[in-house]
């Protein structure tokens, strides 16, 4: 069935470092890919997404890339800062009977420590 | 501008008791989505509505089901409560012609 990986589940950096988190995908249906950034008590914000008919977008220190013929997609945070820390969730959408359905990663822990 | 609001922000059940959650979606909004997030999982989709009728479906049983209104408020209905159900329950909005998703703060649900 559809599914979305996500790697690392932890990742702990120090502040002005990067930090990368991957994602993998099997619904090659799949054309719209979000990802979010959840803090504790709070609902998932959509921080930046792409779509399947471009390779990279970029955002501030924020950026995502996408490989659709493997199937890959990353998001890329330059310069990290304590309030980077947070779980972060990547996504897969695809059209679905008039609609779409989204299938979420895992999730990333991510610690920036100061 | 509203974003998408969800009530109550805390609940606490019994098993085989029901609940209903509700949601309001972002202004403008006209399709709502909801999810079942347990501790330290991503979302796992339920169900979505849209034109007041539930259009996708994911994996859960029937004693999940919902209803659209037509302001485009929602509402999740979950029947014979077990603990298992205990969750963060998060409802999220878009306009139709988008699958650009927003979501609400979300509902956490215990079950005792």
């Amino acid at each position: 069935g559809e599914n979305v990986e996500q790697h690392p589940s932890t990742l702990s950096v120090q502040e002005g470092d990067s930090a990368v988190i991957k994602c993998t995908y099997s619904d090659s249906a799949s054309n719209y890919f979000p990802w979010y950034k959840q803090e504790l008590g709070k609902g998932p914000q959509l921080i930046i997404d792409i779509r399947s008919n471009v390779g990279e977008k970029k955002d501030q220190r924020i950026a995502v890339t996408l490989n659709k013929t493997a199937k890959h997609f990353s998001l890329h945070i330059t310069e990290t800062q304590p309030e980077d820390s947070a779980v972060y969730f990547c996504a897969a959408s695809r059209p679905n009977t008039g609609g779409f359905k989204t299938i979420f990663g895992a999730g990333t822990r991510l610690f920036v420590k100061a | 501008d509203a974003g998408v609001t969800q009530s109550p922000t805390h609940l606490i059940k019994t098993r085989g008791q029901q609940v209903t959650l509700r949601c309001s979606p972002k202004s403008g909004h006209d399709t709502v989505s909801w999810y079942q997030q347990a501790l330290g999982q991503g979302p796992q989709f339920i169900f979505q509505y849209y034109e007041e009728e539930e259009r996708q479906r994911g994996n859960f049983p029937d004693r999940f089901s919902g209803h659209q209104f037509p302001n485009y408020s929602s509402e999740l209905n979950v029947n014979a409560l077990l603990l298992g159900d205990s969750a963060l329950y998060l409802c999220a909005s878009n306009s139709g012609i988008s699958d650009t998703q927003y979501f609400g703060p979300g509902t956490r649900l215990t079950v005792l």
